[in-house]
């Protein structure tokens, strides 16, 4: 069973209002992905690091998207200004970066009303 | 670009089927393979991969064999059980660790008793 810790596991946020979530990978996994999951279970990437730096992010995320993953604190997903499609499910992703298995965490359930 | 394509669900099974779910792939590179299951309220979880072609993987029933020439990769399970109700996904990776996995649109299955 996969050991990646996401919080919190729901959020609910208003048109405007910052989102912000967190995920704490598998210990040992310096690679760390984010992707969404929208209401029809396709699954978008947005972002990913390798311990501190980002190694690839899609232009959604250069925007109202900000991501980190500071040393010896959790990764954070930040939603500067929400909007009703960001309404998701927020998957946190965690591999070895030496083969290309990915466990994920529960998610984040972000409702913005 | 890399794609996934497998069988649109929901299927809807009774105890003791069998299940197939389809999944081809479209990529230029030599992917690893995987199957991913999703239960209500939790993250994908592996249900196993296959790094290589004409090689099958396997786990709790379930197994499915890395066609490169048919570019398919379709999962099967002789005698499903209620507990087998999911959504299941196909996905793409790469043989290197770090880069966004790509999945497939996801397939339900429901087992009735």
């Amino acid at each position: 069973n996969s050991k990646v810790i996401q919080t919190p596991r729901y959020l609910v946020k208003g048109q405007g209002q910052k989102a912000k979530m967190r995920c704490i990978p598998e210990k040992g996994h310096p690679v760390v992905f984010w992707y969404q999951q929208n209401k029809n279970n396709e699954f978008k990437f947005l972002i990913n690091f390798q311990n501190q730096e980002v190694l690839q992010q899609i232009d959604m995320t250069e925007k109202r998207f900000s991501a980190e993953c500071p040393s010896n604190s959790p990764c954070s997903l930040e939603i500067q200004s929400s909007e009703a499609g960001d309404s998701a499910l927020y998957l946190c992703a965690s591999s070895s970066g030496d083969e290309d298995t990915q466990y994920f965490g529960p998610g984040t359930r972000l409702l913005v009303l | 670009g890399d794609s996934v394509t497998q069988t649109e669900g929901p299927v809807t099974l009774s105890e003791g089927t069998s299940l197939t779910v389809n999944c081809s792939y479209e990529t230029k590179q030599y992917p690893t393979l995987f199957w991913y299951v999703q239960y209500p309220g939790e993250g994908p979880q592996l249900l196993f991969k296959v790094p290589k072609a004409n090689e099958k993987g396997s786990n709790r029933g379930f197994e499915a064999t890395y066609n490169k020439e048919a570019t398919s990769f379709h999962l099967q399970k002789a005698s499903v059980q209620e507990s087998d109700s999911a959504v299941y996904y196909c996905a793409l990776g790469d043989w290197q660790g770090g880069r966004a996995l790509i999945f497939g649109t996801g397939t339900t299955v429901s087992v009735s008793p």
